[in-house]
């Protein structure tokens, strides 16, 4: 069974600058979930999907980042424009349910800001 | 919301020691305990998880352990191997609220 799909896998950018990152979950999974991880520190919920709907975006900063999930499948997250705090690992993970379901993540972006 | 405590933030233990990682959780609603194994350059895996309705669950030479009164969660993992080193993150997931809260990680390292 292929995992979480993720790209790119490295990205550098200036501030201010716009940067997009696409996640493809495992095939049927309805519930699809976009983490950040900052340098030292565990991963935070920044959006989750179940389908194409969303559930939970209460910690998404929406004056910059938007995110959206065509078809309920491919997921794509979004920042613009960039800020040097948002360098961090961006993290997909998807599951075949929502609460109490093991969640599955992909290898990660990891976004530099400069 | 829920916030979940993880202590040590590091641990250095020689092969074939056990190593203990402690989590701490906030809303007594809590009912998911998962525990995730992060290594360089890679995202999150799950190695064990535990209900609220269960006070051990064991794999092999992984344990988790959890005290719903106290409302705190441990992960023990027997005779240590070089291959264990890496980052633990403890988690709690509240039914309904559909999200996992991740503690801030403990990096193991195993001394050969």
């Amino acid at each position: 069974e292929a995992g979480v799909a993720q790209s790119p896998r490295y990205k550098i950018i200036e501030k201010r600058q716009s940067v997009a990152f696409w996640c493809n979950p495992i095939s049927g999974h309805a519930t699809l979930y976009w983490y950040q991880q900052i340098l030292g520190q565990g991963p935070k919920l920044l959006i989750q999907f179940q389908n194409n709907g969303v559930v939970d975006d209460s910690q998404l900063p929406k004056d910059r980042f938007s995110a959206e999930r065509l078809k309920g499948v491919d997921s794509t997250l979004k920042i613009q424009p960039a800020k040097l705090e948002d360098s961090a690992v961006y993290l997909c993970a998807s599951s075949f349910g929502g609460a109490g379901n093991t969640q599955y993540f992909g290898p990660g972006t990891r976004l530099t800001v400069l | 919301g829920e916030n979940v405590e993880q202590h040590p933030s590091t641990l250095s233990v020689q092969e074939g020691d056990s190593a203990v990682i402690k989590c701490t959780y906030s809303d007594s609603a809590s009912n998911y305990f998962p525990w995730y194994k992060q290594e360089l350059g890679k995202g999150p895996q799950l190695i064990i998880d535990i209900r609220s309705n269960v006070g051990e669950k064991k794999d092999q030479r992984i344990a988790v352990t959890l005290n719903k009164t106290a409302k705190h969660f441990s992960l023990h993992i027997t005779e240590t191997q070089p291959e264990d080193s890496a980052v633990y993150f403890c988690a709690a997931s509240v039914q309904g609220a559909q999200k996992l809260v991740f503690g801030q990680g403990t990096r193991l390292t195993i001394n050969p």
